[in-house]
């Protein structure tokens, strides 16, 4: 079956760049996801990549795909104490009927 | 528009109990997810709507159910609560030609 790993905690100086990586195994997947969780609350969908794609940027988000790798990393620019938060790595199976798979979540700490 | 709602946003049952935990997606879109989110086991898919067929189950015992309506809104009911199902409950809905799933709140359950 599916299995999505990330790292589980990572803590960057305010103004830093952070980099959340991440791996998967369905070398049949479609999207894959990145989605911030902010304590109690639910998840917000921050980026996302079709398969066929190796990059993609929006605003401080950079994404990266090496296919080949099964790897996916996400950097956020300047990071702000606001980015505080869990991410989530995730992809959809291959049948498409959108059964995301997540990863365990990568706890990201700012410091001021 | 309005996001995805969910309620209640907080429960507390007793062992043995059922409960019916309520999704009301964006306007528009058809499809509906229900994932379950707890430390240690993290994010799970549970099922997805579509036209108020079930299109996709994830590995949970039979006392998980759902159904959806013909306005898109969906339940989920949980009979028979064991301790173990404590734990946020998550609600998504998309377009029927999207990838992008936008998650509700949550409805966090305690079981007792």
């Amino acid at each position: 079956g599916e299995d999505v790993e990330q790292s589980l905690f990572l803590s960057v100086r305010e103004g830093d760049s952070s980099v959340i990586n991440c791996t998967y195994t369905d070398s049949s997947s479609t999207y894959l996801y990145w989605y911030k969780q902010e304590p109690g609350a639910g998840l917000q969908l921050l980026t996302y990549i079709f398969s066929n794609m190796d990059m993609k940027q929006d605003q401080r988000l950079t994404v990266l795909l090496n296919k080949k790798d099964k790897h996916l990393s996400l950097r956020i620019a300047d990071t702000q104490t606001g980015d505080s938060a869990i991410y989530f790595c995730a992809e959809t199976d291959s049948g498409g009927y959108q059964k995301v798979t997540f990863g365990t979540g990568t706890k990201l700490q700012v410091i001021p | 528009k309005a996001g995805v709602t969910q309620t209640p946003r907080y429960l507390i049952k007793t062992r043995g109990q059922q409960v019916t935990l309520s999704c009301s997606p964006i306007s528009g879109h058809r499809s509906v997810s229900w994932y379950q989110q707890t430390p240690g086991q993290g994010l799970q898919f549970l099922f997805e709507y579509f036209s108020e067929t079930q299109r996709n189950k994830g590995n949970f015992p039979g006392r998980f159910s759902g159904r959806q309506f013909s306005n898109s809104r969906s339940e989920m009911n949980v009979s028979t609560l064991e301790l173990g199902d404590s734990a946020l409950y998550l609600c998504a809905s998309r377009t029927s030609d999207s990838y992008e799933q936008y998650f509700g709140p949550g409805t966090r359950l305690t079981v007792t």
